[in-house]
């Protein structure tokens, strides 16, 4: 079945630093691919998403390229900034309904 | 515009009980899906409804059933609870049937099973 790897479970950047938090895919199809982010005692809100290979999802500094030679869909910011502290999930869709696959998520804790 | 509302926010059953979980969707959404999210196995599907009809399934037991009703709102139940069966379970709307990644989550019914 379809599945979605990150490899790190916790990011501990400092203020200013380069981010890029990892995100693997495989799919026998051709999904479209989403990083949602979660805050505590909220629900996970989307982040950015890449409809098709070679799209670049962009969010507030954040992008993820959406590669399908490597399936990958690594999120990346140059300089993270403290009230980027949350959990960020990697998931895909198939293109049959709402049904995602989530990562197992990637705490970011950015130190001051 | 109203966000997605779930209730009740918080319960506590005991092991063999059933529960029951309502989703209100944001106004116009057609779609309605539900998530488990535990520590051990993350985010997982349960099911996703549109216009009353179950168009996907995820991999859980029976035991985990779900409707939705003319006016797009939604409830999940769990029969014969166990202990594992402790979990937010978060409910999302979406206005159609595309994959847009345009899901919109409550803030999640948080189940503990004693």
């Amino acid at each position: 079945g379809d599945s979605v790897v990150q490899t790190e479970g916790q990011v501990l950047p400092s203020e200013g630093d380069s981010l890029i938090v990892n995100c693997s895919y495989e799919t026998t199809q051709y999904p479209s691919l989403f990083w949602f982010v979660q805050y505590p005692g909220e629900g996970p809100q989307l982040h950015l998403k890449a409809m098709k290979a070679n799209d670049k999802g962009r969010n507030k500094g954040f992008e993820a390229m959406y590669r399908k030679e490597t399936t990958s869909f690594h999120l990346e910011k140059d300089s993270v900034q403290e009230s980027d502290s949350a959990v960020y999930f990697c998931a895909l869709s198939e293109l049959n309904g709402n049904k995602l696959v989530f990562g197992a998520g990637t705490i970011l804790r950015v130190k001051s | 515009k109203a966000g997605v509302t779930q209730t009740p926010r918080y319960l506590i059953k005991t092991r063999g009980q059933q529960v029951t979980l309502s989703c209100s969707p944001i106004s116009g959404h057609r779609s309605v899906s539900w998530y488990q999210q535990t520590p051990g196995q993350g985010l997982q599907f349960l099911f996703e409804y549109f216009s009353e009809t179950q168009r996907n399934k995820g991999n859980f037991p029976g035991r985990f059933s779900g409707r939705q009703f003319s006016n797009s709102r939604s409830e999940m139940n769990v029969s014969t609870l166990e202990l594992g069966d402790s979990a937010l379970y978060l409910c999302a709307s979406s206005p159609g049937r595309d994959p847009t990644g345009e899901l919109f989550f409550g803030e999640g019914s948080r189940l503990t099973v004693l």
